[in-house]
């Protein structure tokens, strides 16, 4: 079974840039989240997807982040103006059963 | 608000011994799982257990246990016969039971396994 696909794995900007990283879940896994890992940190929920629904953005930074899921599969999050502080690993996971979740290998993004 | 904390910030082991990474967790749910993820360089998370809250028996994997003690909010994570691989951060996290199940992580413990 194909894992969780995501793309770009490293991603450079400067700071007012805009970026969008991409994540294919393992097919039929009807959750999604994106997490974001700063660096010595655990990482923390952005957003929850229910197929292409929202079931919890309340961290999401709604002024400069935004995230989709068209078709309850991929999803796309996208930064917009990205800050310095946004500079971290964006992980993609997926759910199909009741308590396990799947990760991607993830986005390293660096704004300077 | 569910938290996750891990006091060791970094632990050493002698490769073929065994480790003990600590995590405590606060919660008033009931319903609720527990996990130790593994984290490489490669940034990709690894499941290495799971425990669920209404299970009493201590939940194990191979060279990898668990000591769940509910009562103390305590799950600590056991590595036997640690071998060089085992070098990695290693995230305890808790999971509500139910349709809002996001994964709140501690802070992370890296270990460093030594020939």
């Amino acid at each position: 079974e194909a894992g969780v696909a995501q793309s770009p794995r490293y991603k450079i900007i400067e700071k007012r840039q805009s970026v969008a990283f991409w994540c294919n879940p393992i097919s039929g896994h009807a959750t999604l989240y994106w997490y974001q890992q700063i660096l010595g940190q655990g990482p923390k929920l952005l957003i929850q997807f229910q197929n292409n629904g929202v079931v919890d953005d309340s961290q999401l930074p709604k002024d400069r982040f935004s995230a989709e899921r068209l078709k309850g599969v991929d999803s796309t999050l996208k930064i917009q103006p990205a800050k310095l502080e946004d500079s971290a690993v964006y992980l993609c996971a997926s759910m199909g059963g009741p308590d396990e979740q799947y990760f991607g290998p993830g986005t390293r993004l660096t704004v300077t | 608000a569910q938290t996750v904390t891990q006091s060791q910030p970094e632990m050493s082991v002698q490769e073929a011994e065994t480790v003990t990474l600590s995590c405590t967790y606060d919660t008033s749910e009931n319903n609720y799982y527990l996990f130790w993820y593994k984290q490489p360089p490669s940034r990709q998370m690894i499941l290495v257990i799971r425990q669920e809250a209404y299970k009493q028996q201590n939940a194990t994997e191979n060279r990898f246990s668990v000591n769940f003690q509910k009562a103390a909010k305590s799950f600590s994570l056991k590595i036997s016969d640690s071998q060089l691989g085992d070098t990695a951060m290693y995230f305890c996290a808790f999971m509500r039971g139910g349709a809002t199940n996001k994964l709140i992580f501690g802070t992370g413990t890296l270990l460093a396994v030594q020939p």
